[in-house]
Order: structure tokens, then sequence, then C-alpha cells
């Protein structure tokens, strides 16, 4: 049973530049998380999706960031027009269930450079 | 002040001693995470924790709900023991979000 895959690992974009990210949850994991850890820095929550839903991307900037989850297929967080700050690890986890029941596991993360 | 204060912030111990690394909380939670992550690397879910103790090879996770309190403890430590090693809680005010400690860098010598 796969763990959590992510890819790339490693991302190098020029500034303006798209990135996308994938992670495909373990199998049978239906909510998965995006978290962001800037250098030196600890987690934070960006996204919480469930299978084609959305619910909650509070802790996503509201512009040139989105994320999905599509019936088919792994989840995408989307960066465009990425500037400098963007630089950062962007971790995925996967949860069978949501709640407090849920454990957490995490894929090894993309790492995102913006030159 | 942080919700979840891990300590020490950096420990370096000799392979073979045996460690301790704290993490306090002052809201109430469902669940409490320990997860390590190697320079570089991903990150690993060590425990979960509700209640008691739990113990997986050399490392032992407890966690006392009154006082808000959980320990992550290693035995006879090893140098592959060096990490970073995160606390974080499952807010009751949330069934999914995470309120991450800041970590707490291990160095093991040999």
């Amino acid at each position: 049973n796969a763990g959590v895959m992510q890819n790339p690992r490693h991302l190098v974009r020029r500034r303006g530049q798209e990135a996308r990210l994938r992670c495909s949850p373990m199998k049978g994991h239906s909510h998965v998380y995006w978290y962001r850890q800037l250098p030196e820095e600890g987690l934070k929550f960006m996204v919480y999706l469930q299978k084609e839903n959305i619910i909650d991307e509070s802790g996503m900037p509201k512009e040139r960031f989105s994320a999905e989850f599509p019936k088919e297929g792994p989840s995408i967080l989307r960066i465009q027009q990425v500037v400098r700050g963007d630089s950062a690890a962007y971790f995925c986890a996967s949860s069978p269930r949501q709640g407090n029941t849920g454990e957490l596991f995490f894929g090894e993360g993309s790492r995102l450079t913006v030159l | 002040k942080n919700e979840v204060e891990q300590s020490p912030q950096n420990l370096t111990a000799q392979e073979g001693e045996f460690i301790t690394i704290n993490c306090s909380y002052s809201v109430g939670i469902s669940a409490l995470h320990w997860l390590q992550q190697h320079p570089g690397g991903g990150i690993v879910s060590l425990f979960m924790l509700s209640s008691g103790k739990k113990k997986h090879g050399r490392l032992i996770a407890t966690i006392n709900i009154q006082e808000k309190h959980s320990s992550l403890h290693i035995t006879a430590s090893h140098p592959r023991d060096s990490a970073v090693y995160i606390c974080a809680v499952r807010s009751m005010d949330s069934n999914y979000q995470l309120i991450w400690g800041a970590g707490t860098k291990l160095i093991i010598k040999p």
C-alpha cells in the first residue's frame, strides 16, 4: 500500500510562471490537506479537500492559489504567476476520514524554488 | 503566547541517552500528533494520541489531558534519530485543522 505520493519533489520556476503540485493520497483516503512550510518555519494549513469538494480554504491566499481534488486523479495545488515569496515546501497529507479519528499520513513534500 | 509550545527548542545529546521532548497546549483538543521531519525530508507521523500512552519501538508518547501536556521519549537514542520533532494538536473547535508547535531540533552525536 503506497504512501502519500507527491510530485514533483523539486520544482524550479521563474517569477510569473505557474507551478502545479500533485498529491496522490493513500489508497482509500478521500480527505486531503495541503500545508506550506516556509524556510525555517513550521507548517501552515492551506486547504482541506474531499473528493470534488473544497471544505476549507481559509489558509490559502485568495489570489493566485487554487486547489482541486477531482473524482479521478490526484489533488492539485496550483500557483499562478509565482513570486519569490512562494518558495517553500508544500506538504500534502491524507486521511481516511475526517475529524479526530483520522490519522494523517504525509507525503515527502514538493519543494518550490522561485528564481 | 502560542497555543502549542514545545521545549526544548534545540537538544543535543550523546548516543544512548534517554531523550524527552515536551509539548504544552492551551486549547481543548480532541487529539495530539507527534511527527518527525528529517532535514530536507518529508514528514512522518509518529503517534496520534487522545489519552494515555503509546509505544512504538524506542519511541514512547504520553499525554495528560488534565494538565494539557504531552511528552515524547526516545530510549537508547541513535544518530539516526536526529530530526525535528513536531507536536500538533487538533483543536476541539475544528475537527480537522491542526495547530502546530514550532518543533524541537534534536541532534544525537555518536
